[in-house]
Parts: structure tokens; C-alpha cells; sequence
């Protein structure tokens, strides 16, 4: 069973440009979640999707946004970088939404602002 | 000031020995998970607690979760160096948003 697949693996932007990055879920799976990780923050939520709707969302500004496809891709989208925003993306599916749903992890896309 | 808060952050100890990773909160959680990360990679679900006083077994690991559903801990008897990561607690406590520990970071030298 093929797990959570984000693409691109590595992306270098530069200051102002913007950034869409990808995710496909694990056959089955109709919840999706995106997280930011760096050194300093950790883990922090971004936003979850399931069936095409926006559940609940973390505290970003609004130049973090996303979407999410009947077929349960997602893409999320990062306008006007900023140096800050260097960071592991990284997204998680899961069977169905609810705090108490094991979260499937992929290996993240590393983006680096210059 | 982090929803969940885990200690140590760092941690280095000799293959053999034992050792704790704590996840603390003020807030209620009804349910906490564990997770693991190595590097390059996304974390790995480990364990789900989900009852006040519970305790889950994963051969050399030992979950508890705290009777007032605040807190969990992590126990790792006799560590091996394959347990190097990062070990990362997480949970949603209205049941929407969900946090992530600060993380510790454990290294086991063979």
C-alpha cells in the first residue's frame, strides 16, 4: 500500500516569489492535514481538509492557503515568501477526520527561501 | 508558551539504559499520540492513549497516559541505537487543532 507522497522533495524559491506543493494521500484516506516544522517552532499546524472542505485552520497569516480534490489531493499554496517561510512542509492523511484518527505522514518537501 | 511542552529536549545516553520523555500540559486531552522521526523523513505513529491512566506496551516501550488526561509519558528500557529520533507527542484538546509537543531529541550511543 503506497504511503503519503509529497512532491517536490526540495524547492528553492527566492523573497516574494510564490510556491504550490503537492500531496497524495493514502488510497482510502479522505482527511488531510499540512504542518510547518522548523528548529525554532516545531510542529505547528497549518490547516485540514476532508472531502473537499476546509476543517479547521491553524494560526497563519493568509498567504498560507490550500485546497483539497475529490479525489482527496491536496495542494497548498504559499504567496509572497518570506525568508521565514523556510521550512519542512510536511502533510498527513488520515482514514477520517477527529483528533483521536492515526495521522499518516510523508517525508515532507524541504522549501528554502533565498 | 507551547500547548505541549516535553522534556528533555536533548537527550544522549549510552545502548543499554534506560530512560523517560515527559509531555506536559494545563490543558485536557481526550486522547495523546506518540510519534517518531528520523532525519529526512515524517513522523511515524508509535502509539494512541486514550483512557485517563492508561498504560500501552510496544515491546521496549512503555506509554502512560496521566490520570487527568494532561500529561503522558514515554519509558524506553534498555535503549538501542535504533531508537535515535525524534519523539514527538501530540494531541487535539477540543477535538480540532491539532498540537504537537516541542520534541525531544534522543541519541543512543552504541
Amino acid at each position: 500500500k503506497a504511503g503519503v507522497t509529497q512532491t517536490p522533495r526540495y524547492l528553492i524559491k527566492t523573497r516574494g516569489q510564490q510556491v504550490t506543493l503537492s500531496c497524495s494521500p493514502i488510497s482510502g484516506h479522505r482527511s488531510v492535514s499540512w504542518y510547518q516544522q522548523t528548529p525554532g517552532q516545531g510542529l505547528q499546524f497549518l490547516f485540514e481538509y476532508f472531502s473537499e472542505t476546509q476543517r479547521n485552520k491553524g494560526n497563519f497569516p493568509g498567504r498560507f492557503s490550500g485546497r483539497q480534490f475529490s479525489n482527496s489531493r491536496s495542494e497548498m499554496n504559499v504567496s509572497t515568501l518570506e525568508l521565514g517561510d523556510s521550512a519542512l512542509y510536511l502533510c498527513a492523511s488520515s482514514l477520517a477526520a477527529g483528533s483521536n484518527q492515526p495521522q499518516h505522514f510523508g517525508d515532507g518537501t524541504r522549501l528554502s527561501i533565498l | 508558551t507551547q500547548l505541549l511542552e516535553q522534556s528533555p529536549q536533548f537527550l544522549s545516553i549510552q545502548e543499554g539504559e534506560n530512560l523517560t520523555v515527559y509531555c506536559n500540559s494545563s490543558s485536557v486531552f481526550s486522547s495523546l499520540q506518540w510519534y517518531r522521526q528520523e532525519p529526512g523523513e515524517g513522523p511515524v505513529l508509535l502509539v494512541t492513549v486514550v483512557t485517563g491512566g492508561e498504560v500501552k506496551k510496544l515491546k521496549r516501550l512503555t506509554f502512560q497516559f496521566g490520570d487527568a488526561r494532561k500529561d503522558s509519558s514515554l519509558h524506553i528500557t534498555a535503549a538501542q541505537p535504533g531508537d535515535t529520533g525524534l519523539y514527538l507527542c501530540a494531541g487535539a484538546p477540543t477535538g480540532n487543532q491539532f498540537y504537537f509537543g516541542t520534541g525531544t531529541s534522543l541519541t543512543v550511543i552504541p
